[in-house]
Parts: C-alpha cells; sequence; structure tokens
C-alpha cells in the first residue's frame, strides 16, 4: 500500500490555466504539507495543515489554494499558472503530535508549464 | 530563525570510497535532526534521524552522529555503491509543524 499518493504523476499544460493535485495519506497522520522543489533541487514548504486547519502558509501567491476536506487529504488548487510555477511539487505528511515526527514524501508531481 | 547548512554538491566518489557530506544547523532548543536521500524520480524517503544530542542515526550503511557543541550532523559511509547514487538532504524539526531542509547534496557514484 502506498503511504502517500498522489495524482497525477506529470501534468503538462498552458500559461493561464486552472489545475489540481491530489494528495492522499493512509498512515493516519494529522498534518500534512506541500512542497516545491525547482530544477536545483531545492525544497520549499509553501503549506502546513493540522486536522484540516491551515498551520504554515509562507508567502506563497494566492493563485495557490490549498484545500483538507478530511485528515487524509491535502490538494493543491492552482489558479493562471505562469510558467514559474513548473517544477516538482511533493506531498508530505507526518504525526507531530505523538513524537514520530518523521515526514513522508510521496512521488511528486512534475507540473510543466508551456 | 532555525536553518540548516549542507555542502554543496555535486560529489563524484568511486565505488568503494568514503563519503561525508558536511550538515551544520542553527536552532533554538532541541530539535530532531534527519537525512533524507532523493532516488531519481521519486519522492525524499527517510534516510536516518536523531532526537537528541549524541544519538546516533543509522541505515544502510550511513550514520550521521548528532552533535550539538559544533551543531553538526554530518553523513558518513564507509564504502559507497553506485546505487547510492542519489541526492541528499539535512533537515530538523523543531516542533513548530515546520521542517527546515538543506538545498541538498548529489551524489554520483562511479563505477
Amino acid at each position: 500500500d502506498t503511504a502517500v499518493s498522489q495524482t497525477p504523476k506529470y501534468l503538462v499544460t498552458q500559461m493561464g490555466n486552472d489545475k489540481s493535485i491530489k494528495c492522499e495519506q493512509n498512515l493516519g497522520h494529522d498534518t500534512m504539507y506541500w512542497y516545491k522543489q525547482d530544477s536545483k533541487k531545492f525544497l520549499k514548504i509553501m503549506f502546513s495543515y493540522n486536522n484540516k486547519e491551515l498551520i504554515i502558509n509562507e508567502t506563497v501567491p494566492n493563485r495557490f489554494s490549498p484545500k483538507s476536506p478530511d485528515k487524509a487529504h491535502l490538494n493543491l488548487h492552482i489558479n493562471s499558472l505562469e510558467l514559474g510555477d513548473s517544477a516538482v511539487y511533493f506531498c508530505a505528511s507526518s504525526q507531530v503530535t505523538s513524537g514520530t515526527d518523521t515526514q513522508y514524501f510521496g512521488p511528486g508531481t512534475r507540473l510543466t508549464v508551456l | 530563525g532555525n536553518s540548516v547548512t549542507q555542502m554543496e554538491g555535486p560529489v563524484t566518489l568511486s565505488e568503494e570510497a568514503f563519503l561525508t557530506i558536511n550538515c551544520t544547523y542553527t536552532a533554538t532548543g532541541y530539535p530532531s535532526l534527519f537525512w533524507y536521500v532523493q532516488y531519481p524520480g521519486e519522492g525524499l524517503q527517510l534516510l536516518l534521524k536523531a532526537t537528541k544530542a549524541d544519538d546516533k542515526g543509522s541505515n544502510k550503511g550511513f550514520e550521521a552522529t548528532y552533535r550539538k557543541e559544533t551543531t553538526s550532523f554530518h553523513l558518513e559511509k564507509g564504502s559507497v555503491q553506485v546505487s547510492d547514487s542519489a541526492v541528499y538532504f539535512c533537515a530538523l524539526f523543531s516542533g513548530t509543524y515546520k521542517y527546515i531542509f538543506g538545498t541538498g547534496t548529489r551524489l554520483k557514484v562511479l563505477a
């Protein structure tokens, strides 16, 4: 069973379009995250949700809107896509409150904006 | 604020060579420290961790010791293999729902 899954794995789209990336975790974790990884492999946190509540929003343009319908899901919607949004987006989860603070990452979604 | 600094890559080694990837951190309190590995085309996965000073994390022949006096968590392996070629990330977590990752170090091991 995949612990953290993301769909789609690849996403190619035109500038100005709106797209969504879905993330699901079956680990029973309370906290979920979205990261952006650029072409130089630099990993930047975008959002963190704990029990469906937004905890961290790291100066991300408001074109990016996360949504957490329940603890197991954290989706990322992006409006008016720009060339600079091209990157690999990773979802992750952890159980911070238990002291087991290891993050588990999904396989990533490679977004290419043309 | 908290930060992680790791050596820039790429690091290129011959098979069976000794590996060290340096990582130092700045943090208040007593963070947990991690090394994550990212193989080509995959997400990050935990390699090892340490949660308090002088702890040694180890996995798959890799080791790192939590050194509070030098605020370091250097990754070492005695004999690397081609299959160890990946990007390695040092990270810390201080309990505020935010992990701080280093910039990553690409390792290439040649046969």
